[in-house]
């Protein structure tokens, strides 16, 4: 079975600061891999997927992640982040044909000061 | 276009009451699901559903049911709730497994007192 770490509970960050979340997976083959973004109070927003090809994946609102086979890593980053950044991101992961059942990790909290 | 639309959006229960929670998606999806989210815990599945008139487990199924009567539409039932289901339910819809983009409902705030 697939599983899902993201080893950062909270990070913080200025606002223009550049910003990565980290997202380690365990699968035997090549997973599909997400990022979401939850802002408090809400339903869950893609922000970008990786299922083949290209291992840097651009996504919505300027976030690009890499996708590293050999370090079974995922990390989302952003050059510059802004303050309307601020939210809960979780990195999920599909493997293989399970009928698209997500395995979400513990997820992330951003706070970015001003 | 309403995407997925989850009713209610909040609710309070007494502990061995009992609700259902409703979801409905007008994209035509086959694949549809039920997750739960706990404070650090991420989002972990309940139940989901293939297809019309099909159902099955996920990783944490105890005390909830479902049943999938329409293709649109995907129901959550706790037959007698505990403090423990307190939670934000979401619902969620996919088209095929090989168009595995979920949209999500915006959740359900649950609390069992």
């Amino acid at each position: 079975a697939q599983s899902v770490t993201q080893p950062d509970i909270h990070i913080t960050v200025s606002e223009g600061a550049s910003l990565e979340l980290r997202c380690n997976y365990s699968y035997g083959a090549t997973p599909y891999l997400f990022w979401y973004v939850q802002s408090p109070g809400q339903g869950l927003q893609l922000l970008l997927k990786y299922f083949s090809g290209d291992t840097l994946v651009q996504g919505i609102k300027g976030f690009e992640a890499e996708f590293k086979r050999s370090q079974s890593s995922f990390n989302l980053r952003k050059p510059s982040v802004h303050w309307s950044d601020a939210a809960e991101y979780f990195c999920a992961v599909i493997g293989g044909t399970s009928y698209g059942k997500l395995t979400f990790g513990q997820g992330t909290i951003l706070t970015v000061h001003p | 276009n309403a995407g997925v639309t989850q009713t209610p959006k909040f609710r309070v229960l007494k502990t061995g009451q009992s609700m259902t929670l409703l979801c409905a998606q007008d994209m035509n999806h086959e694949y549809m699901y039920w997750y739960r989210q706990d404070p650090g815990m991420g989002l972990r599945l309940i139940h989901y559903s293939v297809g019309e008139g099909t159902t099955a487990k996920g990783e944490v199924p105890d005390g909830y049911n479902v049943s999938r009567l329409k293709k649109q539409n995907f129901l959550l039932g706790l037959e007698s709730a505990a403090p423990s289901q307190t939670s934000v339910y979401f619902c969620a819809s996919t088209r095929t497994v090989e168009n595995t983009e979920a949209f999500f409902g915006q959740g359900t705030r649950l609390t069992v007192v």
